[in-house]
């Protein structure tokens, strides 16, 4: 089956810890994007990546870092300068030459931090 | 201004009925539209893409885009509770990175 898997589901972690959140995908897409959902809120993009080894920010990029050394998998790194980094996260890919650009989210992380 | 508004919810209409949701957007220059559905605690779920001024019908979703107004929409046929959910536009100012609006919430009562 093709789609997009994120590990894990929920996340616990201390304050000042840093963690790193999980995202493959094998559906053949060049874009990856992460993004972070707060109670009641919509989508607000940190990172995307349009292909390997390039990426940019998004809106709320400060604290957390990214990589693309595949095409497969976009890990997100959230920091221990995140001041609040409790939220739901969404990993998403989509074609990025051509359209029709149609993004497929993974099934989130939740994560906890106290 | 935001770049993509939705009509503010939340949105309640009984079982049977026609729901509307509404979705402006800032950006001329935008060429693909989408609608995603998130039901309480899940991710999103791409529902509906338009990429052309006028109507699209899938089932009881038909999505309506009008680029003049720069305006687009997603109304729901026949309202199913299952269909209660955040509805999300989605609209694609830069190939390959879309925009999203806060959602809106919709509620079928039985």
């Amino acid at each position: 089956d093709g789609g997009i898997t994120q590990s894990p589901k929920y996340l616990f972690r201390k304050e000042g810890q840093n963690v790193t959140l999980s995202c493959e995908q094998n559906l053949n897409h060049d874009a990856m994007y992460w993004y972070r959902q707060d109670p009641g809120q919509g989508l607000r993009l940190i990172y995307y990546s349009q292909i390997v080894n390039d990426f940019q920010k998004g809106d709320i990029a400060e604290g957390y870092s990214v990589s693309r050394e595949k095409k497969e998998s976009f890990p997100l790194t959230v920091t221990s300068a995140q001041k609040n980094p409790t939220a739901f996260y969404l990993c998403a890919s989509s074609t990025s030459r051509g359209g029709p650009y149609e993004q497929y989210f993974g099934p989130g992380t939740r994560l906890t931090v106290t | 201004q935001k770049e993509v508004e939705q009509n503010s919810g939340p949105l309640s209409v009984p079982e049977g009925a026609i729901a509307s949701l509404n979705c402006t957007y800032s950006d001329r220059g935008s060429q693909s539209f989408f609608w995603y559905r998130q039901y309480s605690g899940k991710s999103p779920e791409l529902i509906m893409s338009i990429y052309s001024n006028g109507d699209k019908e899938d089932g009881r979703f038909t999505a309506q885009l009008n680029k003049a107004s720069q305006y687009v929409s997603l109304l729901i046929r026949d309202s199913q509770p299952s269909d209660s959910a955040t509805y999300l536009c989605a609209v694609n100012t830069n190939a390959g990175k879309s925009t999203f609006g806060d959602g809106t919430t919709l509620t079928v009562k039985p």
